[in-house]
């Protein structure tokens, strides 16, 4: 059975400070997904990594695949209170199936 | 652009009354079309996945099933709930081109009584 486990689950900080979170397993991806979920609300795409060693921007977030493609990190500079929400990532394995990690509940206390 | 709507938005059903969740996607033909169940602040648990009309496959077995009777709608539903079935249910659609990423309505929250 494919894994993706995130890490930390759970993460509270303060307006200004930085963060990352992880996403690793064992297994290889062909692509790897982040999506940013809010309260209530369905989760949003942020981007697709899909080359091994990829670095992506999206403003003050930066999102690597690994060289391996087992794994990835998202780095958030400077965070903000609108930051806050529930960071999911998704592998796509090789039937085209997306593995999904559990989740890390980020708060960006003001 | 795409569209996905979900209703309703909340439901309060007791238990073994039936249940019935409707998704549907406007602006694209032949999606692939999903139903995922989420558990408080957790991640996502794949419940059925369908590739065309008529077409359904089950991930995890339950007291729940879908249906999809026309290409761009897709059903959840149950006979009787059972306690256990409370969760926030999205719906998504996947996207053609690119890489397989997945468009999410804003999801049904669903408790059961």
């Amino acid at each position: 059975t494919q894994l993706l486990e995130q890490s930390p689950q759970f993460l509270s900080i303060q307006e200004g400070e930085n963060l990352t979170v992880y996403c690793n397993s064992s297994s290889v991806f062909s692509s790897l997904q982040w999506y940013r979920q809010e309260p209530g609300e369905g989760p949003v795409l942020l981007v697709t990594v899909v080359t091994g060693g990829e670095v992506k921007k999206l403003k003050r977030l930066t999102f690597q695949f690994g060289d391996a493609r087992k794994d990835s990190s998202l780095h958030i500079t400077a965070a903000q209170p609108g930051d806050t929400g529930l960071y999911l990532c998704a592998g796509l394995n090789s039937n085209y199936q997306l593995i999904w990690g559990a989740g890390t509940k980020l708060i960006i206390k003001p | 652009s795409q569209t996905i709507h979900q209703w309703p938005a909340t439901l309060v059903q007791p238990v073994g009354s039936p249940l019935s969740l409707e998704c549907t996607v406007e602006g694209t033909s032949n999606p692939n079309l999903y139903w995922y169940r989420q558990a408080a602040g957790r991640g996502l648990q794949l419940l059925f996945y369908s590739v065309g009309i008529g077409q359904i496959s089950s991930e995890v077995p339950q007291n729940l099933s879908a249906s999809r009777p026309q290409d761009r709608q897709f059903i959840l539903s149950s006979k009787k709930l059972l306690l256990s079935d409370s969760g926030f249910y999205l719906c998504a659609w996947r996207g053609v081109q690119g890489y397989y990423e997945q468009y999410f309505g804003p999801g049904t929250r669903l408790t059961v009584t």
